[in-house]
């Protein structure tokens, strides 16, 4: 597709189990971030990709959450034993790096999460 | 932390322009100005870039100050539509880690 793919859009899940979810930036977009956004919140950064390395994993809040990005294309955010506030919405991006970039970061919609 | 500084709400009449002001007085010179605005909870829209001088597209112009330390959003005819938290973020351009931090935005509503 055109823009960033994100799924499940939408997922409801017990306190306890492991979620997964899954980021398909623009083609040839090369750096990817997550970020996620509990409601009436601002957005929290959470890793940053360049190709299949995260030299920032700075954002994430628990040794629970884990990303990896395989083929410099596809990411998977992991949330492990997943807790209650945990439930919000999380946000892929991707750009086409540049240093010192003037390049457009392009965001998807969002996975909601929600953990009952 | 974010390196911004926005008010956190405004209102615009329909029709008119909306001009969204935001300080980045630490901003260094080779970070970015970027905007972006979120409607409800759907992803952040990119709105528009600049680094030192004024930019125009579609949705909007960028005004930057001569020293950088300031900006100022301009939608010329603001819809209903528009009405939406706008963010101004500085874009850190470490070699290698180029997120955006966002704060806590300009909460922007057109008045019909």
């Amino acid at each position: 597709g055109a823009g960033v793919s994100q799924s499940p859009s939408n997922k409801v899940t017990e306190k306890g189990k492991d979620v997964e979810l899954r980021c398909d930036p623009i083609s040839g977009h090369t750096a990817l971030y997550w970020y996620r956004q509990s409601l009436g919140q601002g957005l929290e950064f959470l890793i940053y990709f360049q190709g299949n390395s995260a030299p920032d994993k700075s954002g994430l809040p628990s040794d629970r959450f884990s990303a990896e990005r395989t083929g410099g294309s596809v990411s998977t955010l992991t949330i492990q034993r997943t807790q209650q506030e945990d439930s919000a919405v999380y946000l892929c991006a991707s750009s086409s790096l540049g240093q010192f970039s003037g390049n457009t970061i392009y965001f998807g919609e969002g996975s909601w999460l929600t953990v009952v | 932390d974010a390196k911004t500084t926005q008010p956190p709400s405004m209102d615009c009449a329909e029709g008119r322009a909306a001009n969204l002001p935001c300080n980045h007085s630490t901003i260094s010179g080779n970070e970015y100005v970027y905007w972006y605005r979120q409607i409800h909870s759907q992803g952040p829209q990119y709105i528009i870039h600049g680094l030192k001088n004024n930019e125009t597209n579609e949705m909007a112009s960028l005004i930057i100050t001569e020293d950088r330390k300031s900006s100022t959003l301009i939608l010329p005819h603001a819809t209903l539509r528009d009405t939406a938290v706008y963010y101004c973020i500085v874009r850190e351009s470490n070699f290698g880690n180029e997120k955006l931090t966002f704060g806590t935005g300009t909460r922007l509503t057109i008045i019909p």
